[in-house]
């Protein structure tokens, strides 16, 4: 069953909240992935987990903060956030870290922020 | 420097014509995957076939086949009998085995297709 869950589908938020998406996989995939895409863009990856550690952060600003709590579970900590780090954000799981292996996608956040 | 190219932004077809959507790639490195990825409007990223640098043969699923050339660095994805279903943006990407520490997806603008009844 190849299938990446996300939640919430949405979100509001203002600039001073505190928020949490939520990623969850039972591929047994070994790397879960964090993306963000804005409107006619492909997706920016933000933050790469492989074995439940942190490999790959692409500069993201630190009002994102990832947490892998445990292999099937990535959460996205978001706060402060600016208005234009609304976007879509999707969440994604591979086999493994690897440029061989293909990503599986959920079917994102959709985040606002005002 | 890695790149994908997608030269179509947008192509709109009438239901059960053929489309062919267009990938041109660039890498130095000699072994690299080539995928292609279907976003419909719900937002959602569908896998849809992975090809690796060694694997020049053509591949076909149902409605939808792949033309992998290396001679052109070309990766192109034909959609036959093109049904409404199919209308979404669709996105060409490449990843290198060398890439290190830089590994990652290339992404191409992506093709947003529009199949009309």
């Amino acid at each position: 069953d190849t299938e990446v869950t996300q939640t919430p589908k949405h979100l509001v938020m203002g600039m001073t909240n505190k928020k949490s998406l939520k990623c969850e996989q039972h591929m047994g995939h070994r790397a879960m992935y964090w993306y963000k895409q804005k409107a006619k863009k492909p997706p920016e990856l933000m933050f790469v987990y492989s074995y439940e550690k942190l490999s790959i952060n692409e500069s993201v600003p630190s009002r994102f903060s990832p947490e892998c709590p445990n292999s099937s579970l990535l959460n996205l900590h978001l706060h402060a956030l600016q208005p234009e780090d609304s976007a879509l954000y999707l969440c994604a799981s591979s086999q493994e870290d690897g440029s061989t292996y293909e990503q599986y996608f959920g079917p994102g956040t959709r985040l606002t922020v005002t | 420097a890695q790149k994908v190219t997608q030269a179509q932004t947008e192509i709109s077809v009438v239901e059960k014509e053929d489309v062919t959507l267009d990938c041109v790639y660039e890498t130095r490195d000699t072994t690299y995957y080539l995928f292609w990825y279907k976003q419909p409007p719900s937002g959602e990223l569908v896998f849809l076939i992975r090809r690796n640098s060694f694997d020049e043969q053509n591949e076909i699923s149902g409605r939808y086949s792949w033309n992998f050339q290396k001679s052109t660095s070309s990766f192109n994805f034909t959609i036959t009998a093109s049904q409404v279903v199919d209308s979404a943006v669709y996105f060409c990407a490449l990843s290198e085995h060398n890439a290190g520490n830089n590994r990652k997806l290339i992404w191409g603008l992506g093709t947003s297709l529009a199949v009309n009844p």
